[in-house]
């Protein structure tokens, strides 16, 4: 039973370009959450998606963005990096019914240069 | 707005027992969870509970809550060298949107450093 995977695993970008990271949910799984978690922090909440559309979000510009696919696997952009974006950024997956707990991926790490 | 508190470090001798503190400010917290992070991974779910619990224990692990001083607390037993990592108390807010696991409010994390 595959748990949440994330790509990719390391990333390099450079200011103000745009990135994309992907996700796939724990199988039986239908809500995505995304988070940014800064160096010696704890995780901070981007948003969520449940049936393709943006539940819930946290305290993010609108640089971040994201979407949902019909088979629950989501993408994360951002656009016009700045250098505080540098993170690990994880997925989470849970069934939205019976609100059970997330689970998490191993991130991605993202380096701005 | 919501926060959730814990202290940075943790040192135990291996063996002896492990407790993890955290404290929350947001009253409609309805789940508490710890997660678990190793160097270079993601979060691992530990346990999580509910606010009309007190107590849910899992084998080594014993999760507190005394929701009247919004404070959760994470008891390891026979602590081990493999419990070296950072625990995470996090918790969620049902009333967002009546539904779901909602976004986690996470605290900062506590190492928990084992002595041989």
């Amino acid at each position: 039973d595959a748990g949440v995977t994330q790509s990719p695993t390391h990333l390099i970008k450079t200011r103000g370009q745009q990135v994309t990271l992907r996700c796939s949910p724990k199988s039986g799984h239908d809500t995505v959450s995304w988070y940014q978690q800064a160096l010696g922090q704890g995780p901070q909440f981007i948003f969520q998606y449940y049936e393709e559309e943006e539940r819930q979000r946290g305290n993010f510009p609108d640089r971040f963005s994201g979407h949902q696919f019909p088979n629950y696997s989501s993408e994360l952009n951002v656009n016009a990096l700045l250098l505080g974006d540098s993170a690990l950024y994880l997925c989470a997956s849970s069934l939205m019914l019976y609100r059970e707990a997330q689970h998490f991926g191993d991130g991605t790490r993202l380096s701005i240069l | 707005g919501e926060d959730v508190e814990q202290s940075l470090f943790l040192s135990v001798r291996e063996g002896d027992s492990s407790v993890i503190n955290c404290t929350y400010t947001d009253s409609s917290s309805t789940y508490l969870y710890w997660y678990k992070q190793e160097p270079g991974a993601g979060l691992q779910l530990l346990t999580y509970i509910f606010s009309n619990m007190d107590m849910k224990q899992d084998q080594r692990l014993t999760v507190l809550l005394n929701k009247k001083d919004k404070h959760l607390s994470l008891r390891i037993a026979d602590t081990q060298t493999g419990d070296s990592a950072i625990y995470f108390c996090a918790e969620s807010d049902r009333a967002y949107s009546g539904g779901g696991a909602d976004g986690l409010t996470f605290g900062k994390g506590t190492h928990l450093i084992i002595q041989p």
